[in-house]
């Protein structure tokens, strides 16, 4: 079981350019969550998948996309990226559904914009 | 407790002491909290939960406590080992969904 995991560890990039960051996991997780961590803060919401087919904005949207490819992966796509997202960004998953329980996060992709 | 701007609050204890770290939450309607450990370079890792209809929750050499009437929650780590030393989140759950996490407490844990 790798739980969740994420690529790439690390990006480096320009202003303009755009990637796509991948997660998936193996714990046949409903939801999926992807969220920034800036240098001493907490961590933000972009995007979220409360389930399969579904996706919905967190509190920091905007300059993203996201694909919930399947049960098993959520990408986070930059169209054109900007110093402002230089950022960690992890995603998270959890069971979902009509009880609260806690989210399990994968390693963290460290991304700089130039 | 919350932090200002880019500086964590820091909580430094030694080796065997109790530690207490404390949490504001902002969402009276929040009915679920937890709190995670997040040790440098990597994802948060969780620790422990409560509901909001209950007050005390322990696992091993943790506890946690929610007062509901002044939004305070508290995470007590017994017998602090260097191994604790993290920064530690409070989260609560507004909706079913998501999590909105503070900002986190230092704790420094000196041999």
């Amino acid at each position: 079981n790798a739980g969740v995991t994420q690529t790439p560890k690390f990006q480096v990039l320009k202003t303009g350019q755009s990637m796509t960051l991948q997660c998936a996991q193996d714990m046949n997780h409903n939801s999926m969550y992807w969220y920034r961590q800036d240098p001493g803060m907490g961590l933000r919401l972009i995007y979220y998948s409360a389930s399969e087919g579904t996706t919905d904005k967190g509190e920091v949207p905007n300059g993203y996309n996201v694909s919930r490819l399947n049960k098993r992966e959520f990408s986070l796509r930059l169209e054109s990226a900007a110093p402002s997202q230089t950022s960690v960004y992890f995603c998270a998953s959890s069971e979902g559904g009509r009880s609260y329980n806690e989210q399990f996060f994968g390693p963290g992709t460290r991304l700089t914009v130039l | 407790g919350e932090s200002v701007g880019l500086h964590l609050p820091t909580l430094s204890v030694q080796e065997g002491d109790n530690s207490i770290i404390n949490c504001a939450y902002s969402n009276s309607a929040s009915d679920y909290f937890i709190w995670y450990k997040q040790e440098s370079g990597k994802g948060p890792q969780f620790i422990i939960d409560i509901r909001s209809n209950m007050d005390k929750r322990q696992g091993q050499r943790v506890t946690v406590l929610l007062n509901k009437t002044v939004k305070h929650l508290s995470l007590q780590i017994a017998a602090t080992q260097p191994g604790d030393s993290a920064v530690y989140f409070c989260a609560e759950s507004p909706t079913l969904s998501t999590l909105t996490f503070g900002k986190g407490t230092m704790l420094l844990v000196s041999p």
